[in-house]
């Protein structure tokens, strides 16, 4: 079993839907939780980072965590064509640790 | 991708051949690190470095080596390349390895062993 698990998709949606996007992990000693995203040919790209459990927003994206479920989401809201990429959530458990990460869902925003 | 720069962006080579791919950083950060990535797979780490000379494993290095002469350039080389390590390779950077820093990536170099 992977330490991260994560669903591939595709997730298509129509613009100005809600996505959400998950990620369950196993090791309840991951304490760093980051959101990368990918556009096709390119490098990820880091979005959103938290510690530990709870919420954090940055305009129209929301990333929770429930340390309880071992559970991360990230929200967008409002989602936009530009928004189609594969979404990659990463972790790590303490200082000096390195990321351990999901194996990205993509998502497409139908216009 | 600013500050990190891999070359070349595409290759093709034939089995059995040696291959170095290269990773320059403009950035001055201590961590390095190369991934390669394919379908189902996402992201694995073959070698990182935490310094000149400072490298170690990843979970996926066989086959590979690495070097870190100077703090902006950290090379991967396949050894005696083989069909199953064609795949898209990134490179990646952080300034620390403490606290909530992430990665930053290059834009990749797309490997065909043929």
């Amino acid at each position: 079993q992977k330490e991260v698990e994560q669903d591939p998709g595709p997730l298509s949606v129509p613009e100005g839907a809600i996505v959400s996007l998950n990620c369950t992990y196993s090791n309840s000693a991951f304490q760093y939780f980051m959101w990368y995203r990918q556009y096709s040919r390119k490098g990820p790209e880091l979005l959103m980072y938290t510690y530990s459990s709870g919420n954090k927003e940055d305009g129209r994206f929301t990333a929770q965590v429930d340390k309880s479920s071992k559970y991360i989401s990230l929200f967008i809201r409002d989602s936009q064509p530009s928004d189609s990429a594969t979404y990659l959530c990463a972790m790590k458990k303490s200082s000096g640790d390195k990321l351990t990460f999901g194996t990205g869902t993509r998502l497409a925003v139908r216009p | 991708d600013a500050g990190i720069t891999q070359s070349p962006r595409h290759k093709v080579t034939e089995t059995g051949t040696p291959v170095t791919l290269r990773c320059h950083q403009t950035e001055n950060h201590r961590y390095m690190y190369w991934y390669r990535q394919d379908p189902g797979h996402g992201l694995r780490l073959i070698h990182y470095s935490y310094g000149v000379k400072d490298t170690d494993k990843g979970e996926v290095s066989d086959g590979y080596s690495v070097s870190r002469s100077k703090t902006e350039d950290f090379l991967l080389t396949l050894e005696s390349a083989t069909s199953s390590q064609t795949s898209v390779y990134f490179c990646a950077i952080s300034e620390s390895n403490s606290g909530p820093y992430g990665y930053t990536f290059g834009s990749g170099t797309r490997l065909t062993v043929v």
